[in-house]
């Protein structure tokens, strides 16, 4: 069973602060996607990493993906009040022909000025 | 382009009702899913479909039917709706290639509340 975990689910962070949320995946998968969602809102996509040793940067973000670790990153340099939002990892996978595109519980950040 | 659009943005039921929502996408895109968000969880895969015609089942499938007669449209289909199905719901699209899974375009959501 594909199982993804965020860590933390919480955290309050001070403006300027560096931070990383974390994202670990229980099988073999080689797509890993970031979302953002802001209160009462729907979701916006961030990254998408398609193999090992992937980095993408936006702004003040950067995620990056380890396949063999099973392990993805996020994170926020020098963080502004805009950023603070729910984010939620997802991993993908096909079993038994079956897609499976599964989500993290979400981490959601407050920045605070 | 609207992008991604759900119809209704909230409805009320009563146990045992039944109700379809509505999701369309003016992009071309080959993948439609239906998600569900309850609070302090990730989304979670309902269903989706591949191609017109075509619909196949995601992580929680029970006490929900889908349809896509149009590549534009895919709809959600309550049959009986049970408290449990209190969610909001989300819609994504998505145009993929052969080689990769490209990112998912989500809709503003549905709030459903089952009494």
């Amino acid at each position: 069973e594909l199982k993804v975990e965020q860590n933390p689910l919480f955290l309050s962070m001070q403006e300027g602060k560096n931070y990383t949320i974390y994202c670990n995946y229980s099988t073999t998968s080689d797509r890993l996607y970031w979302y953002r969602q802001d209160p009462g809102k729907s979701l916006e996509s961030l990254f998408v990493l398609l193999s090992n040793g992937a980095v993408k940067q936006e702004g003040r973000l950067m995620a990056s993906l380890d396949t063999k670790a099973r392990l993805s990153t996020l994170h926020i340099t020098a963080a502004v009040h805009d950023l603070s939002a729910t984010y939620f990892c997802a991993v993908d996978t096909w079993v038994d022909s079956n897609y499976q595109l599964i989500w993290g519980a979400g981490t959601k950040l407050i920045i605070k000025p | 382009n609207a992008g991604v659009t759900q119809t209704p943005k909230f409805r009320v039921l009563k146990t045992g009702q039944s109700m379809t929502l509505l999701c369309a996408q003016d992009m071309n895109h080959e993948y439609m899913y239906w998600y569900r968000q309850d609070p302090g969880m990730g989304l979670r895969l309902i269903h989706y479909s591949v191609g017109e015609g075509t619909t196949a089942k995601g992580e929680v499938p029970d006490g929900y039917n889908v349809s896509r007669l149009k590549k534009q449209n895919f709809l959600l289909g309550l049959e009986s709706a049970a408290p449990s199905q209190t969610s909001v719901y989300f819609c994504a699209s998505s145009y993929t290639t052969t080689a990769s899974q490209e990112t998912q375009y989500f809709g503003p959501g549905t709030r459903l509340l089952v009494l």
